[in-house]
């Protein structure tokens, strides 16, 4: 059983292109979380998923990103017209279910605006 | 609480003694706790869990304490090796998804 697969482990996008990350669950796991992570800082907390559902979105900027977690396929966090700003660490999580299971972690994708 | 641009505090102990681990969280109806360690370069990876009807769990080399009088998580780490020194974080479930404090640095000095 794979484990939380992301790709691609690092991106590299000029200001004002678009960024896709994506995230394969594990096996039977049907929610997806996603987290920002800037160097020597905690995980903040941007987007809980479910097939087909976007469950909270309140860590979320309200412009420019956007996920999704299409019934078939992996889940994808867009980024638009990044910014050098946008440049983080970004995790995936999933879980079978939520609320009194652990989340296990992919490995990242470090994206880096130039 | 959830991270919020905070800067991690750090911990520096010497091998062979123990750590202890702190972690405040946020919300007084939090069932479920979890903590993760976080290599360089990594993704976190579970340590521990605890529910919120136990105040206390052993893993292996490893105990985590709840005191939800205080909302106070810690983590106690054994004989803490070289291969201990990463991030530490801790997370607690809201009821609909999780969110994590600002983390540790654990340093073991050889």
């Amino acid at each position: 059983n794979a484990g939380v697969m992301q790709n691609p482990r690092h991106l590299v996008r000029r200001r004002g292109q678009e960024a896709r990350l994506r995230c394969s669950p594990m096996k039977g796991h049907s929610h997806v979380y996603w987290y920002r992570q800037l160097p020597e800082e905690g995980l903040k907390f941007m987007v809980y998923l479910q097939k087909e559902n976007i469950i909270d979105e309140s860590g979320m900027p309200k412009e420019r990103f956007s996920a999704e977690f299409p019934k078939e396929g992996p889940s994808i966090l867009r980024i638009q017209q990044v910014v050098r700003g946008d440049s983080a660490a970004y995790f995936c999580a999933s879980s079978r279910v939520t609320g009194d299971t652990e989340a296990f972690f992919g490995q990242g994708t470090r994206l880096t605006v130039v | 609480g959830e991270s919020v641009g905070l800067h991690l505090p750090t911990l520096s102990v010497q091998e062979g003694d123990n750590s202890i681990i702190n972690c405040a969280y946020s919300n007084s109806a939090s069932d479920y706790f979890i903590w993760y360690k976080q290599e360089s370069g990594k993704g976190p990876q579970f340590i521990i869990d605890i529910r919120s009807n136990m105040d206390k769990r052993q893993g292996q080399r490893v105990t985590v304490l709840l005191n939800k009088t205080v909302k106070h998580l810690s983590l106690q780490i054994a004989a803490t090796q070289p291969g201990d020194s990463a991030v530490y974080f801790c997370a607690e479930n809201q009821g609909k998804d999780m969110r994590f404090g600002a983390g540790t640095r654990l340093t073991v000095k050889p």
